[in-house]
């Protein structure tokens, strides 16, 4: 079937580790996102991609790193300079010229 | 710049009963989309409903209905009937439409309990 795959469901964190979180979808998509979403809260875009290679900040990118190296794939690296990562964090991604965004189920993380 | 507001933080309400989500929005832009996502307890975001900004019909999909009103910037959703298996927090959210601009600015959603 296709969809967004998010791996892993739960994740934890040590104090200084990076951790990276995967998101990988077989829908021909173009465009990926990566949003954050804290208890009560919408979802806060992270970062973006329209391109394979090619990658945007959001409204929060700070603490975060992503890749763009093939167009089925956007993994997020939450790194040690993001201070409170505790959060459930979505992927997504659009055909461009064709939306709606479709989302992964997520992935929460948290520190250990 | 864009912006959602979601006025309700929670709604509860007893099955059957009908239930009306308010979802206003800000922009500058002529040209946007109006969308509502369902989030279950699960946590994975569904799609459903994409309104266009030129296209301002009621839309009614079995117990689910739209209003879209552009005079007050509003994109209500209403939930006839209501089941317990609606019981999920619902995001209303905003982008632009054409170019290269593809972003979505979510509310911070409304939590709706149907309680049996």
């Amino acid at each position: 079937d296709g969809g967004i795959t998010q791996s892993p469901k739960y994740l934890f964190r040590k104090e200084g580790q990076n951790v990276t979180l995967s998101c990988e979808q077989n829908l021909n998509h173009d465009a990926m996102y990566w949003y954050r979403q804290d208890p009560g809260q919408g979802l806060r875009l992270i970062y973006y991609s329209q391109i394979v290679n090619d990658f945007q900040k959001g409204d929060i990118a700070e603490g975060y790193s992503v890749s763009r190296e093939k167009k089925e794939s956007f993994p997020l690296t939450v790194t040690s300079a993001q201070k409170n990562p505790t959060a459930f964090y979505l992927c997504a991604s659009m055909g461009l010229g064709s939306q709606p965004q479709h989302f992964g189920d997520g992935t929460r993380l948290s520190i250990l | 710049a864009q912006k959602v507001t979601q006025a309700q933080t929670e709604i509860s309400v007893v099955e059957k009963e009908d239930v009306t989500l308010d979802c206003v929005y800000e922009t500058r832009d002529t040209t946007y989309y109006l969308f509502w996502y369902k989030q279950p307890p699960s946590g994975e975001l569904v799609f459903l409903i994409r309104r266009n900004s030129f296209d301002e019909q009621n839309e009614i999909s079995g117990r689910y209905s739209w209003n879209f009103q552009k005079s007050t910037s509003s994109f209500n959703f209403t939930i006839t009937a209501s089941q317990v298996v609606d019981s999920a927090v619902y995001f209303c959210a905003l982008s632009h439409s054409g170019g290269s601009n593809y972003k979505l600015t979510f509310g911070k959603g409304t939590l709706l309990t149907v309680n049996p």
